[in-house]
């Protein structure tokens, strides 16, 4: 089955620190791979994917590798601020066999702190 | 604006109470799924449906139930509600073919007491 194990927290930077969240998975097939962030309160959002290898996903400054060798999908941040403090987690979807059922597994999150 | 919404945003039940959890999208998208949040465990899926008329099991289903009369709306039942199922549940629907990303209602809170 699919699973996905990311970097237990909760992390605590510095305003303009460099952020790095790990992530690794397991997946029967070809995954595509999400990064989703969910800020104090409020819903998950959709923060960057890649969907083959060798893709980088970007937005908001945060960036993401798919690395098939590594199986691993790292969010990174050059320079994190206060308000990029929330949780993130790691997300993946296969090919289904049949139908169109692209069901997410999740990672169990990383709660970030950016302090001033 | 489009997107998922959920109500109620809180809610508190007795145990053996019942009740129904609302979710409805506007962006006529195929596919909804509900998920539960829970500490340490990230969101695990309840139920998805494909399209209206069309449900199936994810990975915890038991004591929930829903139905797909619509394209829009997607409705998570609890029939006899149990601490176990206190959590925060969120609504998600998908745009696009194969994988594409999901769009998450803001959630609801609920604490079976």
């Amino acid at each position: 089955g699919n699973s996905v194990t990311q970097m237990e927290g909760p992390v605590t930077l510095s305003e303009e620190a460099f952020l790095t969240i790990n992530c690794t998975y397991t997946a029967t097939g070809y995954p595509s791979l999400f990064w989703y962030v969910q800020y104090p309160g409020e819903g998950l959002q959709l923060l960057l994917k890649a969907t083959k290898a060798d893709d980088k996903g970007s937005n908001k400054g945060f960036e993401a590798t798919y690395r098939k060798e590594t199986t691993s999908f790292h969010l990174e941040k050059g320079s994190v601020q206060v308000s990029d403090s929330a949780v993130y987690f790691c997300a993946l979807t296969t090919p289904p066999r049949g139908g169109s059922n692209y069901k997410l597994t999740f990672g169990k999150g990383t709660l970030l702190t950016v302090n001033p | 604006n489009a997107g998922v919404t959920q109500t109620p945003k809180f809610q508190v039940l007795k145990t053996g109470q019942s009740m129904t959890l609302q979710c409805a999208q506007d962006m006529n998208h195929e596919y909804m799924s509900w998920y539960r949040q829970d500490p340490g465990m990230g969101l695990r899926l309840i139920h998805y449906s494909v399209g209206a008329g069309i449900t199936d099991q994810g990975e915890v289903p038991n004591g929930y139930n829903v139905s797909r009369s619509t394209t829009e709306d997607f409705p998570l039942r609890l029939l006899s509600a149990a601490p176990s199922q206190t959590s925060v549940y969120f609504c998600a629907s998908r745009w696009g073919q194969g994988a594409g990303g999901y769009t998450f209602g803001s959630g609801t809170r609920l604490t079976v007491v």
